[in-house]
């Protein structure tokens, strides 16, 4: 079965430089969700789509943007990088915004992003 | 708002030894409660999930029981293995007026099994 693939895995990146990152949700998936794992830490929401409108934010820094295409691939964009945003950035995508919260959320292998 | 509250880690057990890692929740209306299991440098997979009170998620051996009362989902098998050693994410997707929210996520339990 298709699952949720994203690129690049693994990016090595500057201070300051710009970053990003592409989604491509499981096929008829219409939500697209974005995390950031530090390391030993959690997954921290960072923003989420439903059909190509953003439907919830969270912890996203302003320097970070993101959108959602015609196809429901999303990409993540990140600009000025600091030391600090080293990390693991996950997508996930679900069926439906409005599946009444039971459905489960499906994840990427995740893109490793190092900032030197 | 919603949160997650589960055991810290590590946790520490040998092979066939029984396992539970506690987690409760906060959470407005009635959420869906998941574990996720990481394995090392992997991303996360969805290891069970219960949608209603008194639902039994169960896979590979575990189980979690949806706890209203408690506001608990609890993680247990009751004979782990080598391969089990992961860090252990439980989770919730609340409803809102509009759909449903993402996931909230607890701190995650590392999980290491000793032969």
């Amino acid at each position: 079965a298709a699952g949720v693939i994203q690129s690049p895995r693994h990016l090595i990146k500057e201070k300051r430089e710009t970053a990003t990152l592409k989604c491509y949700p499981i096929p008829r998936h219409d939500t697209v969700y974005w995390y950031q794992q530090g390391p030993g830490q959690d997954p921290q929401f960072l923003i989420s789509f439903y059909e190509k409108m953003q439907s919830d934010k969270g912890s996203i820094p302003d320097r970070f943007s993101a959108q959602q295409f015609s196809d429901y691939h999303s990409e993540l964009n990140m600009s000025s990088l600091e030391l600090g945003d080293s990390a693991l950035y996950f997508c996930a995508s679900s069926l439906g915004l409005r599946d009444q919260g039971i459905g489960e959320l499906f994840f990427g292998e995740g893109s490793r992003l190092t900032v030197l | 708002g919603n949160s997650v509250t589960q055991m810290e880690g590590p946790v520490t057990l040998s092979e066939e030894a029984f396992l539970t890692i506690n987690c409760t929740y906060t959470a407005t209306g009635y959420p869906s409660l998941f574990w996720y299991v990481q394995y090392p440098g992997e991303g996360l997979q969805l290891l069970l999930k219960a949608t209603k009170a008194d639902d039994k998620g169960s896979n590979k051996g575990f189980e979690a029981t949806y706890r209203k009362e408690t506001t608990s989902f609890h993680l247990e098998k009751g004979s782990v293995q080598v391969s089990d050693s992961a860090v252990y994410f439980c989770a919730l997707r609340a409803q809102t007026r509009g759909g449903a929210d993402g996931l909230t996520f607890g701190k995650g339990t590392h999980l290491i099994i000793q032969p």
